[in-house]
């Protein structure tokens, strides 16, 4: 299994401001991704975090307003860029080593709420 | 495209009953399946993992199993207490290796 810290846990930031989350797991990882949970709903997935390149996006997202990086095999960030009420949701990270039969594991989430 | 379907949405039961949450696919060529615990503004737990050539999963009062061929698994929980009170999501695996979620079960005990 893999331990995963995921910071900050909940934020409140002000429109057209910016929000970097960050994810830290306990041991190297081969896959890092990061989902999107609006209120009430299930989870969507924002891009697959690549280490040391540019993250795979998923159509709807774009690198301009969720830039993310990653550093190494046990670390990535997030950022929510350009607020605005609409992007008020839980984001989470997600690791898994990469393999078919492979297990996910997720961070305890950041709730932002933009006003 | 995978499709990944969870009834009932909301589920409310006195404590002590065993209750049933059923998750439905619409592309059978899974990797695997994995049941999941939120609660509420957090993140997942994973609670159970089976993959494509197994049946059934258990651990301790979960119990999850899966029919690949006809689409289904089923989460079964025994002896329901207020502290199971989340919402359960499923999540398979398949081409491409990501996850599909469903909307999740909202799971009410009441003492």
């Amino acid at each position: 299994s893999a331990v995963i810290s995921q910071k900050p846990s909940r934020d409140i930031c002000q429109r057209g401001t910016s929000l970097t989350i960050q994810c830290q797991v306990d041991s190297q990882v081969t896959m890092m991704f990061w989902y999107r949970q609006q209120p009430g709903q299930s989870l969507t997935l924002i891009a697959t975090a690549n280490q040391g390149s540019e993250a795979t996006y998923e159509s709807g997202f774009v690198i301009d307003k969720f830039p993310i990086s990653r550093p190494n095999l046990t670390f990535s960030t997030l950022t929510v860029s350009n607020l605005s009420p609409e992007d008020s949701s839980i984001y989470l990270c997600s690791v898994d080593q990469g393999w078919i039969n492979t297990e996910a594991f997720f961070g305890q989430g950041t709730r932002l709420t933009v006003v | 495209k995978q499709e990944v379907t969870q009834i009932p949405a909301a589920l409310s039961v006195p404590e002590g009953e065993n209750l049933v949450l059923n998750c439905s696919f619409t592309d059978s060529a899974i990797y695997n399946l994995q049941w999941f615990r939120q609660d509420p503004g957090k993140g997942l737990t994973s609670l159970l993992l089976i993959q494509s050539s197994q049946r059934e999963q258990t651990s301790g009062r979960l119990n999850a199993s899966l029919d690949k061929s006809s689409g289904r698994s089923t989460l079964y929980i025994a002896a329901s207490q207020p502290g199971d009170s989340a919402t359960y999501l499923c999540a398979v695996r398949n081409a491409g290796n990501m996850l599909t979620f469903g909307g999740g079960t909202r799971l009410m005990v009441k003492p």
